[in-house]
């Protein structure tokens, strides 16, 4: 069954400063990978997405992923945190063929600190 | 255009009762998720609908659990019976169709306590 880690439980990043989540999965053969944003209180947004193609994804709100097929990673990135980035990020993970379950990480709190 | 809309946003229950939570998903998606998400976890995969077929049932964690959806329309997640361990916020998630590249989009989620 696919599965995601994300190993950090929090990260904390000065305003302005690179902002990077891990994301590693498991999956049996090639992925599709997302990741979502949860603000307190509030349902899950998404962010971007990997289906194919190019291996670096570009989202929202300034948002960008890279695809690592030999290190099986996602990791998300941006070049500037701001304040308002503080939240909970998801990643998720989804075979492009067999079963139609989507698993998630156990989410990474990011403080972006002023 | 309208969202994922749920209801209760809120529930408290005591333990034994029955409790059902409703899920109205975005008009035209076709495939309907839940989710569990307990405190400080990740999500959970529950049940996902598509269309006239057959659910995928298999992440119900018992019996007590059960769901529903009409068409492409409403769907209502029951648990019987709650336990404490059952309190938890709910999501449901609609997409497009089923699976694929297509993301999920996500309601406020119903919190449960269970006292």
């Amino acid at each position: 069954a696919q599965s995601v880690a994300q190993p950090e439980d929090q990260v904390n990043v000065a305003e302005g400063n690179p902002l990077t989540v891990k994301c590693t999965y498991s999956v049996s053969g090639n992925p599709y990978l997302f990741w979502y944003v949860q603000y307190p209180n509030r349902g899950l947004q998404f962010l971007l997405k990997y289906i194919t193609g190019d291996n670096l994804v570009k989202g929202s709100y300034g948002f960008e992923a890279e695809f690592n097929k030999s290190q099986t990673s996602f990791h998300l990135k941006k070049p500037s945190a701001l304040v308002s980035d503080s939240a909970l990020y998801f990643c998720a993970v989804r075979p492009f063929w067999g079963n139609n379950r989507l698993a998630f990480g156990k989410g990474n709190q990011v403080v972006v600190i002023p | 255009g309208a969202g994922v809309s749920q209801s209760p946003s809120n529930k408290v229950t005591e333990k034994g009762k029955d409790v059902e939570l409703r899920c109205d998903p975005i008009s035209g998606h076709t495939a309907l998720y839940w989710y569990r998400q307990r405190l400080g976890q990740g999500l959970e995969f529950l049940i996902y609908f598509q269309g006239n077929s057959a659910p995928d049932k298999s992440g119900l964690p018992s019996d007590r659990f059960s769901a529903e959806r009409t068409g492409e329309s409403v769907s209502t997640l029951t648990i019987q019976r709650t336990q404490q361990e059952d309190s938890a916020v709910y999501l449901c998630a609609s997409s497009l169709v089923l699976g694929g590249e297509y993301e999920q989009y996500f309601g406020p989620g119903t919190r449960l306590t269970v006292t």
